[in-house]
């Protein structure tokens, strides 16, 4: 089965510093992953995805993430973080059922950002 | 276009009692969603509708959870008897297309109905 980790249960940053939120992944074939983003009180939102081409993904509200197969790493980044930021992420994989043919995600646990003024 | 609706946003029951959540998708979404998010973790699939039929409820307690996709587009959740451990936010979300290795899965969330089992 598909799985991703999220090694940091929290990350702090001061605003208009960058920030990474890291992911890994363990898939067999070719990795489809995503990022959303969750604030309180409200559903998931989603950020980027990678499917296949350019190792860098640019998604919403200034976001971007890297896609890097040897370290089966897909690390959220921002150049400079904004206090609004703060949120819960989580990284997600496409898992397809090899009976039926259909896709779900698996996400991984969160991590929280929190952008200190 | 409007997003995935939820109701009711919050439910404080006490166990044993049953509950139920509703969702409407995105007009024209094939596929619907039910997630748990239990406070700390991810969210966690419990059953994937295609219109009105079940592709997938292998982690749906089935003991307890039901969900139904009326005509292919609402879906209600139930639980009956609740249990201290259903607390939590339930999720629905929709996408176009749910099927196939090309299919990129992008699914659109609703805002999740808070559960509180006392």
């Amino acid at each position: 089965a598909q799985s991703v980790a999220q090694p940091e249960d929290q990350v702090n940053v001061a605003e208009g510093n960058p920030l990474t939120v890291k992911c890994t992944y363990s898939v067999s074939g070719n990795p489809y992953l995503f990022w959303y983003v969750q604030y309180p009180n409200r559903g998931l939102q989603f950020l980027l995805k990678y499917i296949t081409g350019d190792n860098l993904v640019k998604g919403s509200y200034g976001f971007e993430a890297e896609f890097n197969k040897s370290q089966t790493s897909f690390h959220l980044k921002k150049p400079s973080a904004l206090v609004s930021d703060s949120a819960l992420y989580f990284c997600a994989v496409r898992d397809i059922d090899v009976n039926s043919g259909y896709s779900t995600l698996t996400f991984g646990k969160g991590t929280m950002l929190l952008v200190s003024p | 276009e409007a997003g995935v609706a939820q109701s009711p946003r919050y439910k404080i029951i006490e166990k044993r009692q049953s509950v139920a959540f509703w969702c409407n998708p995105i007009s024209g979404h094939a596929t619907l969603y039910w997630y748990q998010q239990i406070l700390g973790q991810g969210p966690k699939l419990l059953i994937q509708f295609q219109n009105n039929g079940v592709v997938d409820d292998s982690q749906l307690p089935k003991d307890r959870f039901s969900a139904e996709r009326l005509k292919g587009v609402d879906s209600t959740l139930k639980i009956q008897p609740a249990k201290l451990e259903d607390s939590a936010v339930y999720l629905c979300a929709s996408s176009s297309r749910g099927q196939g290795p090309t299919g990129s899965s992008l699914q659109f969330f609703g805002p999740g109905t808070r559960l509180t089992v006392l």
